[in-house]
């Protein structure tokens, strides 16, 4: 059964400094996806990371993807208190089989 | 706002009742997909539909089921509802077939049982 683990569970961090949020599975995948959650809301996709070594980025955010360590990273870049939410990442196994499992989430706040 | 709509935004109920959640997709989308979320299960995949025909099935309870449509929307049933059945309630539609099945969310429904 594929386990997708994130950490930390809570992150507290202040304005302008960096972080990374860790993204592990446990079995081979070729779709990993990053969502962000505001409280009460529903899930916007982030990134859509689609093979070895791919690394996509918006704004403050950068992921990244590393199939053999089967871990995926989100680094926050100088935060900003917009970026306070819960953030998940979510695998897809294999073609054919679109489930998606969810990473425990992150919860993240930007203090000013 | 993701396209996808879901309905009704909330939901309150007693225990043994039965209850209909319905998500139009995104204009174009064939799959939909039903999620749960909750604070000690967190977002679990319940079942897939793709143009009107199950695709995948997850950790969905037999009291529970689902269908999509002609007109491709879907509609989750929730029967002989138990308190440990409060949760949200998540669709989420995509185009398949084009090798990323990015899902876009609705905002979902919040089921309370009493």
């Amino acid at each position: 059964e594929l386990k997708v683990e994130q950490n930390p569970l809570f992150l507290s961090m202040q304005e302008g400094k960096n972080y990374t949020i860790y993204c592990n599975y446990s079995t081979t995948s070729d779709r990993l996806y990053w969502y962000r959650q505001d409280p009460g809301k529903s899930l916007e996709s982030l990134f859509v990371l689609l093979s070895n070594g791919a690394v996509k980025q918006e704004g403050r955010l950068m992921a990244s993807l590393d199939t053999k360590a089967r871990l995926s990273t989100l680094h926050i870049t100088a935060a900003v208190h917009d970026l306070s939410a819960t953030y998940f990442c979510a695998v897809a196994t294999n073609f054919g089989n679109e489930k998606l499992t969810f990473g425990t989430g992150t919860r993240l706040t930007i203090i000013p | 706002d993701s396209g996808v709509t879901q309905t009704p935004k909330h939901l309150i109920t007693a225990t043994g009742q039965r209850v209909t959640l319905r998500c139009s997709p995104r204009s174009g989308d064939l799959s939909v997909y039903w999620y749960q979320q909750s604070l000690d299960q967190g977002l679990q995949f319940l079942i897939q539909y793709y143009n009107g025909e199950e695709r995948a099935k997850g950790n969905i309870l037999e009291r529970f089921s689902a269908q999509q449509f002609p007109d491709l929307h879907s509609e989750l049933n929730l029967s002989s509802l138990e308190l440990g059945d409060s949760a949200l309630y998540f669709c989420a539609s995509s185009v398949e077939g084009q090798g990323v099945n990015e899902q876009f969310f609705g905002p979902g429904t919040r089921l309370t049982v009493l």
